[in-house]
């Protein structure tokens, strides 16, 4: 699989492959860590969430590692197929009442 | 239903136009939201709406007014906008204090000439 040690802007993986997205955050008073999809044309859907007593959590075909002492936060997708083509951003709540999003990352899966 | 549907999808309108953006759910959410997002960057808030009564209002001018006429509809009323305002416009909507599960429309793609 492809994986970035550092957030890029970009990320090109070959269908099947694993792919991991990789996100830095800046408040360590945030409660949860999320990721969300957006695909062209579309708003932004929930993927997975973690709380920030955790270091890890799956769900369907997705992982999301939380790494507190370096304040990282990463989304692994197994198995990438078309359909994961799209831009996933990572976001946080450290004022508890609003979403503070990162930059976002483009996925782009090869046939 | 885990739609929110938002009207119209493409909106074109002049500097000195009035125009509104329109956002159903019927998941029994009682937060509403409104975003902006410019191309290729995140979304940014502009108004949270609580039991259908103004929470948060992120210093957005003036000629963005929202409203929220009832538990399902969220309405965004625009006026004497500039050509910066164009953007993508997004509603969403929560159970309240559960801001970390959004739930996003398509959005409005609205430009300003």
């Amino acid at each position: 699989g492809e994986s970035v040690g550092l957030h890029l802007p970009t990320l090109s993986v070959q269908e099947g492959d694993n792919s991991i997205i990789n996100c830095a955050y800046s408040n360590s008073a945030s409660d949860y860590f999320i990721w969300y999809k957006q695909e062209s044309g579309k708003g932004p859907q929930f993927i997975i969430d973690i709380r920030s007593n955790m270091d890890k959590r799956q769900g369907q075909r997705v992982t999301v590692l939380l790494n507190k002492t370096v304040k990282h936060l990463s989304l692994q997708i197994a198995a990438t197929q078309p359909g994961d083509s799209a831009v996933y951003f990572c976001a946080e709540n450290p004022l508890g009442y609003k979403l503070s999003f990162g930059a976002g990352t483009t996925v782009t899966v090869r046939a | 239903d885990t739609e929110v549907t938002q009207t119209p999808k493409h909106l074109v309108m002049g500097m000195t136009n009035k125009k509104s953006l329109k956002c159903e759910q019927h998941m029994g959410h009682r937060a509403m939201y409104w975003y902006k997002q410019k191309a290729k960057k995140p979304p940014e808030l502009m108004f949270v709406y609580s039991y259908e009564k103004l929470s948060i209002n992120e210093s957005v001018p003036s000629r963005f007014s929202p409203e929220c006429p009832n538990s399902s509809l969220l309405n965004l009323h625009l006026h004497a906008l500039q050509p910066e305002d164009s953007a993508l416009y997004l509603c969403a909507s929560s159970q309240v204090g559960v801001v970390e599960k959004l739930f996003f429309g398509s959005g409005t793609q609205l430009s300003v000439l």
